[in-house]
């Protein structure tokens, strides 16, 4: 059974540039939600995925977006680099009809904006 | 404002010894309350608890929830290397979007 995959594993941009992130989730499940997590902190909610749609939002600016395909799976894209989007991007997949609290983790892209 | 506070933020150990981690929240609709483990990159689920006083157990793991006093605790016994993580918990209200706290590192010396 595929756990949750993410990639790029790793990714270096530069400020001002565009960034997008890919997101599989564990079979069987159909919400995605994203996460931010800097160094030595707590992931952050950015946004979650549900047919196809944006269902919550975190306090993100609109430089971070997102879809959903009809398969599931996810990007997220974040416009405008700063250095401050430096950090672990955090995929998480559940199944809404178990309650959307059950939130299994992929390994994560580390994202380094310089 | 949604918050969750873990404690401590550090802890050093011998192993096995037994350790207990701390966890307060204030989620508006509050309906569970989830433990996980991260090593390097991946949170790793351990439990999510929905009622108070209940004990969930896995192995030397094991975790309770009060929902009158808004805190749960996440015991390790018996100790080994293999558990030095960070490990975080997080709140989740109706929404399903989970508030994590700024974790707690452990590191288990031999």
């Amino acid at each position: 059974d595929a756990g949750v995959t993410q990639s790029p594993t790793h990714l270096i941009k530069t400020r001002g540039q565009q960034v997008t992130l890919r997101c599989s989730p564990k079979s069987g499940h159909d919400t995605v939600s994203w996460y931010q997590q800097a160094l030595g902190q707590g992931p952050q909610f950015i946004f979650q995925y549900y047919e196809e749609e944006e269902r919550q939002r975190g306090n993100f600016p609109d430089r971070f977006s997102g879809h959903q395909f009809p398969n599931y799976s996810s990007e997220l894209n974040v416009n405008a680099l700063l250095l401050g989007d430096s950090a672990l991007y955090l995929c998480a997949s559940s199944l809404r009809g178990r309650g959307v609290h059950e939130q299994y983790f992929g390994p994560g892209t580390r994202l380094t904006v310089t | 404002e949604d918050k969750v506070v873990q404690s401590p933020l550090s802890l050093v150990v011998h192993e096995g010894d037994t350790v207990t981690l701390n966890c307060s929240y204030e989620v508006t609709n509050f309906r569970s309350l989830l433990w996980y483990k991260q090593e390097k990159k991946a949170p790793t689920f351990l439990f999510m608890l929905t009622s108070s006083g209940i004990e969930k157990k896995s192995g030397r793991l094991s975790s309770i929830l009060d929902k009158k006093e808004l805190f749960s605790i996440l015991n390790i016994t018996a100790t080994q290397t293999g558990d030095s993580a960070v490990y975080l918990c997080a709140g989740s209200g109706n929404t399903g979007k989970l508030i994590f706290g700024q974790g707690t590192t452990l590191q288990v010396k031999p």
